[in-house]
């Protein structure tokens, strides 16, 4: 497939607890984006992390990117219930064309 | 208010019928592109536009046709549906190039019996 992969694909977890999800690549990139989307509307973007940085945060998420092994992580610290969503990363492929994970769908049970 | 406005929002049609989904953006963004979200499959794009008259084809593009005649809309045209393209489809801009944040509107869900 050329989209990413992403793992796992569900995962459940307790208010205040903490979410990684993690997303894998094949071609080198200039940098990987995650979105989130919560049921049914439109994807809404959460970080950009460019190939030259290992790590950045943005609030309670933190992203890390391993450019060697092509992965990148999305950590969510003390889980909300407004949380529960599913989330994607993407990247560019070949010109301008821009590809997304299949996505982590997040559960965060009260 | 920066949008992407999508038109129609939901939309149950029969094959063979020609539609065309409205897409709009008032960013004045360079980079247009649209996706359809089937379950298990995440996003796929279909089509993307650099600019003006600029249009190319994204991993899905059978069946459907797209136009960039001005630079804040970008229409998706189904000129003969099929029921394969019932679908959930997003169109999303953004400033210049395609790995810069990309906005999305707020979805068209299309069921084509």
């Amino acid at each position: 497939s050329q989209q990413g992969e992403e793992d796992p694909q569900a995962l459940s977890i307790q208010e205040g607890e903490n979410a990684t999800m993690n997303c894998s690549y094949k071609t080198s990139i200039n940098n990987l984006q995650w979105y989130r989307q919560n049921s049914g509307r439109g994807l809404v973007h959460l970080i950009l992390i460019r190939s030259n940085e290992r790590e950045k945060h943005s609030g309670r998420l933190r992203v890390t990117l391993d450019t060697s092994k092509k992965s990148s992580s999305l950590l969510i610290t003390a889980s909300r219930a407004a949380d529960t969503a599913s989330y994607f990363c993407a990247r560019i492929q070949g010109a301008q064309k821009l590809v997304f994970g299949q996505g982590t769908r997040l559960t965060i049970n009260p | 208010e920066a949008q992407v406005t999508q038109n129609p929002r939901y939309l149950i049609t029969v094959t063979g019928k020609k539609l065309t989904v409205t897409c709009s953006q008032n960013m004045n963004h360079e980079y247009m592109s649209w996706y359809r979200q089937d379950p298990g499959l995440g996003l796929r794009q279909i089509y993307y536009s650099m600019n003006v008259e600029v249009t190319d084809k994204g991993d899905v593009p059978e069946g459907y046709k797209v136009s960039r005649k001005e630079k804040r809309n970008f229409p998706l045209i189904l000129e003969s549906p099929s029921p394969n393209q019932t679908s959930l489809y997003f169109c999303a801009s953004s400033n210049w190039w395609a790995d810069n944040e990309q906005f999305f509107g707020p979805g068209t869900r299309l069921t084509v019996l």
